[in-house]
């Protein structure tokens, strides 16, 4: 089944304790990219991927890491976590020609206290 | 300036009837890409439809249809015939030409039996 999968799911951490939210697609896309869902906001591009080793900023990179060392993974990592972080996550990917069809992830709900 | 922009954060609509959403945009690039996705309780991103900046016609998909004004900046979901099953979290999305993607705030769409 084609599909883009987040880990973990839910996590609740503490300020400055770093955290890997990893982020898998077995449909050999070449775009990757991470999204935040806030209440009112709607959703922000953190940082996308055009392809193994080639990572962009989006509209809100500060506080975040990405890497993209393989097509079918791109991990976001949070290296000093706060609590304006806390936030709904989005890994999303799609074919470098139909970026129309952006397959997402189920998010993952993080908490930072 | 917002490069998207949903004026509606709430919408009824009777079963059966059609309703509009709006979204208006912002870009200078010629080349972009406009999108409606659904996001329902359960919190999945799901895909609906897509509209080319090149495009000549309106994209059209099942129930959903897009009212793309070219010198407007606008790209209106139209969704005909309501459903329960679309009451849900409404976003629209634009993709401009350096594959950076923008997301509005949202229309929460409630249908009324």
């Amino acid at each position: 089944e084609a599909q883009v999968t987040q880990n973990p799911r839910y996590l609740i951490t503490v300020t400055g304790k770093k955290l890997t939210v990893t982020c898998s697609q077995n449909m050999n896309h070449e775009y990757m990219s991470w999204y935040r869902q806030d209440p009112g906001l709607g959703l922000r591009q953190i940082y996308y991927s055009m392809n193994v080793e080639v990572t962009d900023k989006g509209d809100v990179p500060e506080g975040y890491k990405v890497s993209r060392k393989e097509k079918r993974n791109f991990p976001l990592i949070l290296e000093s976590p706060s609590p304006n972080q806390t936030s709904l996550y989005f890994c999303a990917s799609s074919s470098g020609t139909r970026y129309n069809e952006q397959f997402f992830g189920p998010g993952t709900r993080l908490t930072v206290l | 300036a917002q490069k998207i922009t949903q004026t509606q954060p709430g919408m009824f609509v009777q079963e059966k009837e059609a309703v509009t959403l709006d979204c208006t945009y912002d870009t200078s690039d010629p080349s972009y890409g406009l999108f409606w996705y659904k996001q329902p309780s359960s919190g999945e991103m799901i895909f609906l439809i897509y509209q080319g900046s090149y495009d000549q016609q309106n994209a059209t998909e099942g129930r959903y249809s897009l009212n793309f004004q070219k010198a407007r900046k606008s790209a209106n979901l139209v969704i005909s015939a309501s459903q329960l099953g679309d009451s849900a979290m409404y976003f629209c999305a634009m993709r401009e030409g350096s594959n950076q993607f923008y997301f509005g705030t949202g229309t929460s769409l409630t249908v009324i039996p």
